[in-house]
């Protein structure tokens, strides 16, 4: 009974090192996101994947790449870290894009010296 | 202006206290409507989906209003427990999928 599981759970991270943040769902949902929140905001979308096969940015996709693998797996990579890019990071899945309630992992503490 | 707008508060209130908290959205072709509440540090879980002819689980009471586009949540007889942050969520029902989150509502429920 996993539902939505995300590694590693913290990294640190020196300016212009990469890294790739993994996700993987469960629940033979479709869509699969990622956001990240930054202390005090909300949760802001960088990547989604509506269907295995499409990927398609967010509000915040820049310096970020993503790789929808298979139906259970959306990875997100960071190319060359930046400080900016110090935040929380959520992957989500749900049933199918728009409507449905999202699912989400317990996150990923990255901090980008 | 935010696509999706929370008073931040903090809402500080006693124990038994009846609190509710509003969400106004800018987008008037938003279809579905959500609450989530996120404890300290932990993801975000959802709480309750929002029906337009309003809904009911235990204490808390969800409402829309589509005509002043926003939506509430109502906590009634409040729990230690209820304190997190309450985020609202407004989906376009179209096949890109994009929720938008507010920043949400910090609730602190005191003994």
């Amino acid at each position: 009974n996993a539902g939505v599981t995300q590694t590693p759970k913290f990294q640190v991270l020196k300016t212009g090192q990469s890294m790739t943040l993994q996700c993987a769902q469960d629940m033979n949902h479709n869509s699969m996101y990622w956001y990240r929140q930054d202390p005090g905001m909300g949760l802001r979308l960088i990547y989604y994947s509506a269907s295995e096969g499409t990927t398609d940015k967010g509000e915040v996709p820049n310096g970020y790449n993503v790789s929808r693998l298979n139906k259970r797996e959306f990875s997100l990579r960071l190319e060359s870290a930046a400080p900016s890019q110090t935040s929380v990071y959520f992957c989500a899945s749900s049933e199918m894009a728009g409507r449905e309630k999202l699912f989400f992992g317990s996150g990923t503490q990255l901090s980008v010296l | 202006r935010k696509e999706v707008e929370q008073d931040p508060g903090p809402f500080n209130v006693p124990e038994g206290a009846t609190v509710a908290f509003n969400c106004t959205y800018s987008n008037s072709a938003s279809q579905s409507f959500f609450w989530y509440r996120q404890d300290c540090r932990k993801e975000p879980k959802l709480l309750m989906s929002v029906y337009s002819s309003g809904n009911e689980d235990g204490r808390f009471t969800a409402q829309l209003n589509r005509a002043s586009q926003y939506i509430s949540l109502l906590i009634r007889d409040s729990k230690l427990s209820d304190s997190a942050t309450y985020l609202c969520v407004v989906n376009i029902n179209t096949n890109a999928g994009k929720s938008t989150f507010g920043d949400g509502t910090t609730l602190t429920v005191k003994p």
